[in-house]
């Protein structure tokens, strides 16, 4: 069983399209994230949903839309695709609370390449 | 901003070896950090965390130690085992409730048998 699973893995696509990559997690946490690995490998966070209502947006540019139709469901669209939105995306969870560890569930990534 | 940097890109160690991975920090909030790491075509997992309250924090072949003064932190992996190779993040937990963790660029360990 997977715990955080996204889809799809891989994405080619040309400039000026729009994608989305969907992702899931079957842990019951209730807080969601989208990370971004860009080219220098760092991993960044770009938003975060706890129970349906977005947490944190870090600054990132209003072509990318994060949609939440429930806690278990955090799904990622990008309009108009430009060649910097090629990286590879990570999906994770985590339940916070008091006993809060700051542990994370990554998913598997999901690489977008944009030509 | 919080910032959390890995200086060495990489590290090649040999089997049963120790493995030292260090990680430098700039305005932590509450000085909580995680280690995670990856595999290649994976997502990070989570390795081992440390806390303000304590210097050092252990869990089986891995211990990670905290030099708040230094604002330093390192993981050492002993003995170092061919599956230990990976790329190794740290990551700044920055104290809030929301999980947002600030990472470094990551380490590439390797270990030869």
């Amino acid at each position: 069983d997977t715990a955080v699973s996204q889809t799809p893995k891989y994405l080619v696509t040309q400039m000026g399209n729009d994608k989305s990559i969907k992702c899931e997690q079957n842990l019951g946490h209730d807080t969601m994230y989208w990370y971004k690995q860009d080219s220098k490998k760092f991993l960044k966070i770009m938003f975060s949903y706890n129970n349906k209502e977005l947490i944190i947006n870090e600054t990132v540019p209003n072509r990318f839309s994060p949609k939440s139709p429930d806690k278990a469901h955090l799904n990622l669209h990008i309009n108009s695709l430009e060649l910097g939105d090629s990286a590879v995306y990570f999906c994770a969870s985590s339940q916070v609370g008091r006993e809060n560890t700051g542990e994370l569930f990554f998913g598997e990534g999901s690489r977008l390449t944009v030509l | 901003d919080q910032q959390v940097k890995q200086n060495s890109p990489s590290l090649s160690v040999q089997e049963g070896r120790i493995s030292i991975l260090n990680c430098d920090y700039t305005n932590s909030m509450f000085d909580y950090f995680l280690w995670y790491k990856k595999y290649p075509a994976e997502g990070p997992t989570f390795l081992i965390s440390i806390s303000s309250i304590k210097d050092k924090n252990e869990d089986g072949r891995f211990t990670v130690f905290l030099n708040k003064s230094a604002k330093h932190l390192s993981l050492h992996i002993v003995p170092s085992q061919p599956g230990d190779s990976a790329v190794y993040f740290c990551a700044d937990a920055g104290g809030t409730s929301y999980g947002k963790l600030t990472f470094g660029q990551g380490t590439i360990l390797t270990v030869h048998p």
